[in-house]
């Protein structure tokens, strides 16, 4: 799977809508971006995934560039409940063999503040 | 309400004994996985199973166990041969298509506590 890049925190205001960015310059045609998030002490959760178009669910929207070496999930209204750490992970969407595993990497800490 | 579960969600331990963590799923999924967080670390898988009656050991399988009986139950074994167990523990499961698995949702986790 191809490495990320993601600044270790960032903060908005409630209200506001939170970007965050991920680099990932050594991604490959089948690989897909996904985005996941932990909020303290509970299980990671799945947010959004896409190849190459931006995708919109009722979470979040994914924005990919052309090039696909970068992209950035927006939060468009952030609330107190979105602080959480997020992570952008890439990887072939449907895996096989012995490649099931997540690899999540540090991540960026989103804190929402009032 | 579909979704996973685990339980229970904080379990305390003396050394030297096993101790079994529960995951549930009810969303139909084929393939089930046990991962461990430490404090500021990534995710670490210790088993996975695509189908019943099937698992693999991940990373870090050594001094853990797995069965998986049923397509919705994949209970995980901390024993006393695991060096430091004390962990959280997360399961998660993911759909199966034409051989793949593709996006993994999580449980709540299990913190364990071995002193």
């Amino acid at each position: 799977d191809a490495k990320t890049t993601q600044p270790p925190s960032m903060d908005c205001a409630e209200g506001r809508a939170a970007n965050l960015p991920c680099n990932h310059s050594t991604i490959s045609g089948n690989e897909y971006v996904y985005w996941y998030r932990q909020i303290h002490s509970q299980g990671p959760q799945y947010i959004i995934h896409g190849l190459k178009n931006n995708e919109t669910n009722e979470m979040a929207s994914l924005i990919i560039t052309e090039d696909r070496k970068s992209s950035t999930l927006i939060l468009p209204h952030a609330t107190l409940r979105d602080t959480a750490v997020y992570y952008c992970i890439v990887r072939v969407a449907g895996s096989g063999g012995s490649n099931y595993k997540l690899t999540f990497g540090k991540g960026t800490l989103l804190t929402v503040n009032p | 309400d579909g979704g996973i579960t685990q339980s229970p969600k904080y379990l305390f331990r003396k050394e030297g004994q096993n101790v079994t963590l529960s995951c549930e799923q009810n969303l139909n999924h084929d393939a089930m996985y046990w991962y461990r967080q430490d404090p500021g670390q990534g995710l670490r898988l210790i088993y996975y199973s695509q189908i019943v009656n099937d698992f693999q050991k991940g990373d870090i399988a050594e001094g853990y166990s797995v069965s998986r009986e049923k397509k919705e139950s994949f209970p995980l074994t901390v024993t006393s041969a695991q060096k430091n167990p004390t962990a959280f523990y997360l399961c998660a499961s993911s759909i199966r298509k034409e051989g793949l698995s593709y996006e993994q949702y999580f449980g709540p986790g299990t913190r364990l506590t071995v002193t």
